[in-house]
C-alpha cells in the first residue's frame, strides 16, 4: 500500500463548479499538509499549507484536514478554466519519526470547462 | 517572490554522457532538493541539501551525485545517462529544516537517447 493514494483523474469540470480534490494517506505520524498546484510544463507552486487536523480557507480555496480518517480535501469554489491544472497533495512528518519524511502524491488531473 | 531557477527547460543526452543540472535560488534558503517527477509514480526525492557541502541521499540516489558548493547553487550530475534516467528533474529550495513549504523551479525535460 502507498503512503499516499490521489486519484489521478482526469477531473472534468463545468466553470463555476465546486471540484473536491483528495487523499488519503497511512501514516500517522504526518502533521503537516499541503497542496501544490502545478500547470503543464511547470513546477508545482504551494497553493495551501496546514498544520495538524482542521480546516483553512484562502479565496476560492479551502483545505481540510480529518486525521482521525487520515483523509485530506483541496475544495476550490466558482472554478475557472484558469484552475485547469494538476494538483499534488503532499504531507510531511516534521521529522518527528526520527528521518524526516516528506511525501507526495501523484496528482489529480483538473480540467475546468468554459 | 522567491524564485528557483534551473539552467535548461529541455535537454537532449546521449548514453553514457555525463550530465550537469544546475539550479540557482536567489532566497538564501538553506535546504535545496533534487527531485525527478515520472508518470504515475509523482515526485521522487533524488537528493537533498541542509547546509554548503552537504547532501543527504534521498529515495532514489543510485546513478546520480550532487554538488553544493554555494548556499544558492545545487548541482544534480548524472555520471553517465541513462535511458531510465528520462524524466522531469525539479529543483526546489526551502528556508531551513523545520519549513515545510518547498519552493521549485520550472523543471528541466531531460531525454536520453
Amino acid at each position: 500500500q502507498k503512503e499516499v493514494e490521489q486519484d489521478p483523474g482526469p477531473l472534468s469540470v463545468p466553470e463555476g463548479a465546486i471540484v473536491s480534490l483528495n487523499c488519503t494517506y497511512s501514516n500517522s505520524a504526518f502533521q503537516y499538509f499541503m497542496w501544490y498546484r502545478q500547470y503543464s510544463r511547470k513546477g508545482p507552486e504551494l497553493l495551501m499549507y496546514t498544520y495538524s487536523s482542521g480546516n483553512k480557507e484562502d479565496g476560492r480555496f479551502t483545505a481540510q484536514v480529518d486525521k482521525s480518517s487520515k483523509y485530506i480535501s483541496l475544495f476550490i469554489r466558482d472554478s475557472q478554466p484558469s484552475d485547469s491544472a494538476t494538483y499534488l497533495c503532499a504531507m510531511s512528518d516534521g521529522g518527528t519519526s526520527g528521518t524526516y519524511k516528506y511525501i507526495f502524491g501523484t496528482g489529480t488531473r483538473l480540467k475546468v470547462l468554459a | 517572490d522567491v524564485k528557483v531557477t534551473q539552467s535548461s527547460r529541455y535537454l537532449v543526452k546521449r548514453t553514457g554522457e555525463k550530465v550537469f543540472l544546475e539550479c540557482v535560488q536567489d532566497m538564501d534558503h538553506e535546504n535545496m532538493f533534487w527531485y525527478r517527477q515520472d508518470p504515475g509514480l509523482g515526485l521522487r526525492l533524488i537528493y537533498f541539501s541542509y547546509d554548503v557541502k552537504m547532501k543527504e541521499k534521498g529515495d532514489i540516489p543510485e546513478g546520480y551525485s550532487v554538488s553544493r558548493e554555494k548556499k544558492e547553487r545545487f548541482s544534480l550530475i548524472l555520471e553517465s545517462a541513462s535511458t531510465n534516467q528520462t524524466s522531469m528533474y525539479l529543483c526546489a529550495s526551502s528556508w531551513d529544516r523545520r519549513d515545510e513549504k518547498l519552493f521549485f523551479g520550472s523543471g528541466t525535460q531531460l531525454s536520453v537517447l
